[in-house]
């Protein structure tokens, strides 16, 4: 099975400029998962979209946006982009994510998407 | 979101030595406990999920325990090889579904 998919890899914006990242979950996997790492932290919890719907959300302002697919892809959307949005984002899919399937639900990892903004 | 701390945050090993380290988090909103391992220029990959206080798994020469009730786990590489090298991430998931990470201990194994 062909594992997570982000694109693009590499993306270098400017403040005030918006941007989109995609990811393709594993086949058959309906849970998608969104993640943010700046330098020094650990991953912080974006959304989780699920059936096309958000499931789930952290603790970021509204300029962050996403949205899922009936194929279950999703994209990432951030408008108004700020110096701090700087980060690796990386995304993550599961069957049916922990809500459904319990606690155990493992995530898969995709590679991550490094978005420069200057 | 838990406040999720690991420490030390980088070590080095010799290769053939044991290490451990350990990952703290609030005991309560506790569902399980999520090890990820991320080498670089790959991704996370899941390396354990823990659910009881007492849990203990083992996945070849890498292990970790659970203390549910004191908010702690301790993951253990025993004989430390070179692919061992990468940063070893821990994530409570709460009862609202939400997984926390830690910022990593990265280790380094020196052959």
């Amino acid at each position: 099975k062909a594992g997570v998919t982000q694109t693009p890899r590499y993306l270098i914006k400017t403040r005030g400029q918006q941007v989109t990242l995609s990811c393709s979950p594993i086949s058959g996997h309906r849970s998608v998962s969104w993640y943010q790492q700046t330098p020094g932290q650990g991953l912080q919890f974006l959304f989780e979209y699920f059936s096309e719907t958000q499931r789930n959300k952290g603790n970021f302002p509204g300029r962050f946006s996403g949205r899922q697919f009936s194929n279950s892809r999703s994209e990432m959307n951030v408008s108004t982009l700020e110096l701090g949005d700087s980060a690796l984002y990386l995304c993550a899919s599961s069957p049916e994510g922990p809500r459904a399937s319990g606690p155990t639900d493992t995530q898969y990892f995709g590679p991550g998407t490094r978005l420069t903004v200057l | 979101i838990l406040n999720v701390e690991q420490s030390p945050q980088s070590l080095h090993v010799q290769e053939g030595d044991s290490t451990n380290f350990t990952c703290s988090f609030p005991s309560s909103n506790f569902y399980a406990l999520h090890w990820y391992r991320w080498e670089t220029a790959k991704s996370p990959e899941a390396l354990f999920v823990m659910t009881l206080n007492g849990d203990e798994k083992k996945k070849g020469r890498i292990s970790a325990t659970l203390n549910t009730k004191e908010g702690y786990s301790y993951l253990y590489i025993k004989g430390s090889q070179p692919e061992d090298s990468a940063t070893y991430l821990c994530a409570p998931l709460s009862n609202d579904y939400k997984l926390s990470f830690g910022a990593g201990t990265t280790v380094t194994v020196r052959a």
